[in-house]
C-alpha cells in the first residue's frame, strides 16, 4: 500500500525559506509524477508544481521564482522549498501523487500525504 | 489560468437524497476533470477522474458526467458518510486548478 508522508518545520519566519520533504512508501518514484498542493481558508487548493523521477518539474506560475523542487531516489523522497516566504503563504501542505494513463496526459491525483501545516510568523 | 466555478457552494440535504453538484470551467478541458472528497482535517480522496471514470473503491452511488466547461458530480442515494465538501479540478491546462468547493450539510 502506498504511503505519503509530508515532514518539515511547522513555523517559519517571514522572510524565511520554507523547506518540506515527502517520504513516499509502498511505490518506487520512478516513472510517476510527484506533486506539491497547498490549502488555505483564503486561497482554497492550490497546485504548486510536479517532479519526475528524471528532475523534470513543472511549477505554478504564480509561485515559480520562490519555489524548487528536488527528488532523492536513494531515499525515496522528494522535496519542496518555497522561498521569502510571507504570511500568505500560511497552508497545509500536501504531497501527492498524479497518476499517468497509458494514453497521455493525466487522470487526478490518486494518493496523498496526510498533509502538515506551516504556519509563517515572527 | 483556467478558473473553475462550482454550484452551489453550500447544499443541505437529506440521507437518501440525490444529489448534484455542478462544475464549469473558464476554457474547454476536454474531459480532463476529476471530482475529490474532502472531510474536515484530511487530505482530499479521488472520487473520479477522466470526468466519468470512477476511483478504485469508491461507491458507485457517485457518478460523473460532462465534457468541454460543463461537468457535473451526482450521488445518487446520499449516505452519512458522504457530507463532506466536494472539489472538483481541472488536469488540462496548466497550471492545474481547483474549483472553489461545494459543502454537503446535513438538513
Amino acid at each position: 500500500q502506498v504511503h505519503l508522508q509530508e515532514s518539515g518545520p511547522g513555523l517559519v519566519k517571514p522572510s524565511e525559506t520554507l523547506s518540506l520533504t515527502c517520504s513516499v512508501s509502498g511505490d518506487s518514484l520512478s516513472g510517476e509524477c510527484w506533486n506539491w498542493i497547498r490549502q488555505s481558508p483564503g486561497k482554497g487548493l492550490e497546485w504548486i508544481g510536479y517532479i519526475y523521477d528524471s528532475g523534470d518539474t513543472n511549477y505554478n506560475p504564480s509561485l515559480r521564482s520562490r519555489v524548487t523542487m528536488s527528488i532523492d531516489m536513494s531515499k525515496n523522497q522528494f522535496s519542496l522549498r518555497l522561498t521569502s516566504v510571507t504570511a500568505a503563504d500560511t497552508a497545509v501542505y500536501y504531497c501527492a501523487r498524479l497518476m499517468i494513463p497509458f494514453g497521455g496526459g493525466f487522470d487526478g491525483f490518486d494518493m496523498w500525504g496526510q498533509g502538515t501545516v506551516v504556519t509563517v510568523s515572527a | 489560468d483556467n478558473q473553475l466555478t462550482q454550484s452551489p457552494s453550500f447544499l443541505s440535504a437529506s440521507v437518501g437524497d440525490r444529489v448534484t453538484i455542478t462544475c464549469r470551467a473558464s476554457q474547454g478541458i476536454t474531459n480532463f476533470l476529476a471530482w475529490y472528497q474532502q472531510k474536515p482535517g484530511k487530505a482530499p480522496k479521488l472520487l473520479i477522474y477522466g470526468a466519468s471514470t470512477l476511483q478504485s473503491g469508491v461507491p458507485s452511488r457517485f457518478s460523473g458526467s460532462g465534457s468541454g466547461t460543463e461537468f457535473t458530480l451526482t450521488i445518487s442515494g446520499l449516505q452519512p458518510e458522504d457530507f463532506a465538501t466536494y472539489y472538483c479540478q481541472q488536469i488540462n491546462d496548466y497550471p492545474f486548478t481547483f474549483g472553489p468547493g461545494t459543502k454537503v450539510d446535513i438538513k
